[in-house]
């Protein structure tokens, strides 16, 4: 199993510029998690798929960011426009069920620095 | 141990020794608790799992302990070596009703030392 897949490892844009990160999760794995983690926040969950339908995205920071999940294979966080403080990393993770008493299983996560 | 708050804890041991680390969770009515490692650059890698049926439960050189009167899980790590320098995080979640949140501490930073 190759785990879950992001893409790319690394960005660094312009404030201004948008921003797309990639995420696929692991094959069978029917719940979908974007996470933010900064040292002076943590993990933060920014939004949760089940069965590619979004369930809760209050975690989201503002209007600029979005997220999509076109089929049970492929996930999007978009960031636009993009702004220095949202420089972190950003990490999908996936599970199988409705997401609730199971283990959540990350990706190597996206670093992303906006100058 | 965890704590809220800005500064990272940390724990240094010396190669060969057992590890304890320490996690008071926040919500007496979770149910379901993870220990995560996470290496520098890397995403959390679950090590092992407990539910609250549970007081204990072992891996392989991990053992989880949970002491749900208190709110505090501890991770023990038996014969820690270099490669085990990493932050771990504990992550509690209750299972019933519509919560899927995993609700993480902050981290405690296990150096490891040769």
């Amino acid at each position: 199993d190759a785990g879950v897949i992001q893409s790319p490892r690394h960005e660094v844009t312009e404030m201004g510029q948008e921003v797309t990160l990639r995420c696929k999760p692991i094959s069978g794995h029917n719940s979908l998690f974007w996470y933010r983690q900064t040292m002076m926040r943590g993990l933060e969950l920014l939004i949760y798929f089940n069965n590619n339908v979004p369930i809760d995205d209050s975690g989201m920071p503002e209007d600029r960011f979005s997220a999509k999940m076109p089929n049970a294979s492929f996930s999007t966080l978009k960031i636009q426009p993009s702004e220095p403080r949202d420089s972190a990393v950003y990490f999908c993770a996936s599970s199988w069920g409705s997401g609730r008493g199971e283990t959540q299983y990350f990706g190597p996560g996206t670093r992303l620095l906006v100058l | 141990g965890e704590s809220v708050g800005l500064h990272l804890p940390t724990l240094s041991v010396q190669e060969g020794d057992n590890s304890i680390i320490n996690c008071a969770y926040s919500n007496s009515a979770s149910d379901y608790f993870i220990w995560y490692k996470q290496e520098s650059g890397k995403g959390p890698q679950f090590i092992i799992d407990i539910r609250s049926n549970m007081d204990k439960r072992q891996g392989q050189r991990v053992t989880v302990l949970l002491n749900k009167t208190v709110k505090h899980l501890s991770l023990q790590i038996a014969a820690t070596q270099p490669g085990d320098s990493a932050v771990y995080f504990c992550a509690e979640n209750y299972s019933g009703g519509s919560n899927y949140k995993l609700t993480f501490g902050k981290g405690t930073l296990l150096t490891v030392n040769p």
